[in-house]
């Protein structure tokens, strides 16, 4: 079985510039979890999606910070505008119902 | 809101020697929270180690074992004997007690350095 897939690994940006990270969780999922990591916070929960709803939009994230699950196979979280302070790996994860979540390997994001 | 705490920064450990990293949590939701440890072993991503989901009892894994203390508020990480291949970042993390939402909230996470 595939494990949950995120495209790029690495993503390096200017200041300003809008990214789009992406994710596929393990098919069947329906839980969908992004997260920042951060060696100052440790991991924070940005989004959480149950069947493709959105059930937690991240608070103090929401106003550059959006993502999206266009179906239930795909999801992005997109971050319009860009900030030096938004360096981070951004975990994607997946669920089946109330089970354990499932990891993604990152993408570690720079912005200059 | 909900908090975990554990041994902050990285542990160093002597192969074959005991392990123990500290995990303390705060949940404000009703009901027990459940328990999670995970581990990201070097160039992987993150995957549970071990959970429970019922205070007072004990999981174990790979030879690791935690015990859901609700008095304490603890989930201590133990090991008997480490070895190399246990060098990682481990986490400790809950989620609420009510399913419906169930995000997991993470410590900062333990780098433990396991040298022959």
């Amino acid at each position: 079985d595939a494990g949950v897939t995120q495209t790029p690994r690495h993503e390096v940006a200017e200041k300003g510039q809008t990214i789009i990270l992406k994710c596929e969780p393990v098919s069947g999922h329906n839980d969908l979890f992004w997260y920042r990591q951060t060696k100052i916070q440790g991991l924070e929960l940005l989004s959480y999606f149950r069947s493709k709803s959105l059930m937690e939009d991240g608070g103090a994230f929401k106003d550059r910070f959006k993502a999206e699950m266009l179906n239930s196979s795909f999801s992005t979280l997109k971050i319009q505008p860009t900030e030096p302070k938004d360096s981070a790996v951004y975990l994607c994860a997946s669920r089946d119902n109330y089970a354990e979540q499932f990891f993604g390997p990152g993408t570690r994001l720079t912005v200059l | 809101g909900d908090s975990v705490t554990q041994t902050e920064g990285q542990v160093t450990v002597s192969e074959s020697k005991s392990l123990i990293i500290n995990c303390t949590y705060s949940a404000t939701s009703i009901g027990y929270p459940n328990l999670f440890w995970y581990v990201r072993y070097p160039g992987e991503g993150l995957q549970l180690l071990l959970k429970v989901i019922t205070a007072g009892q004990k999981g174990s894994s790979r030879g690791f074992e935690a015990t859901y203390n609700k008095e304490a508020t603890s989930f201590h990480l133990q090991k008997a004997s480490v070895q190399e291949s246990d060098s990682a970042v481990y986490y400790c993390a809950l989620s609420a007690g009510t399913q419906v939402v169930g995000q997991l909230t993470f410590g900062r996470g333990t780098r433990l350095q396991v040298y022959a």
